[in-house]
């Protein structure tokens, strides 16, 4: 099993660009998740997923939007990339059930000129 | 509102020295605990999870502990190698909660 995976691994925008950022997990669990990494500030939740066709906003979700046609996908979509949104982004995905731990992927470090 | 905290925010130790990381949280009816490792430009490495029902797990030289009535979590490293230079982070899922809440982690750098 590949576990979760993350494309691309790094990438650089203009301010103004768009890009989407895709996760795949082969576990197939029904939660997925978008995280951003800043020093200083922790892991903050973007936006999460309980299940395909459904998505809800987290701490952040400002100027990010997510799509989740197919339950081993969680896409994130940055509409118009802002210096604000320079950060290491990482996907996750548990099973609500029982132990309900929770797998990351390798992250993409996302940097706005 | 539901916090974790992790204090220290970076620790250093000379190799072989036994050590504790500490994680402190809100409210204390959490799901579970997960403690996770971080290498500098990698992703996050699961290495304890403790349910609310248990009070530790252990892995190897890893030990983590689990307090609910004080908020607390401990991560106890035995015997540390420059190996285990890194950051770890502590996660706490609530009750009815579908999110983890992270800490800032602690970063650690055990020298040779």
């Amino acid at each position: 099993n590949a576990g979760v995976t993350q494309t691309p691994k790094f990438r650089v925008l203009k301010t103004g660009q768009s890009m989407t950022l895709l996760c795949a997990q082969d576990m197939n669990h029904e939660y997925m998740y978008w995280y951003r990494q800043d020093p200083g500030m922790g892991l903050r939740l973007i936006h999460y997923s309980v299940g395909e066709g459904t998505t809800a906003k987290g701490e952040v979700p400002d100027g990010y939007n997510v799509s989740r046609l197919k339950k081993q996908n969680f896409l994130l979509g940055l509409e118009s990339a802002a210096p604000s949104q320079t950060s290491v982004y990482f996907c996750a995905s548990s099973r609500p059930r029982g132990v309900w731990e929770q797998f990351f992927g390798p992250g993409t470090r996302l940097t706005v000129l | 509102k539901q916090e974790v905290t992790q204090i220290p925010a970076a620790l250093s130790v000379p190799e072989g020295e036994n050590l504790v990381l500490n994680c402190s949280f809100t409210d204390s009816a959490i799901y579970n605990l997960q403690w996770f490792r971080q290498d500098p430009g990698k992703g996050l490495t699961s290495l304890l999870l403790i349910q609310s029902s248990q009070r530790e797990q252990t892995s190897g030289r890893l030990n983590a502990s689990l307090d609910k009535s004080s908020g607390r979590s401990t991560l106890y490293i035995a015997a540390s190698q420059p190996g285990d230079s890194a950051t770890y982070l502590c996660a706490v899922r609530w009750t009815g909660f579908q999110k983890l809440v992270f800490g800032t982690g602690t970063r650690l750098l055990v020298s040779p």
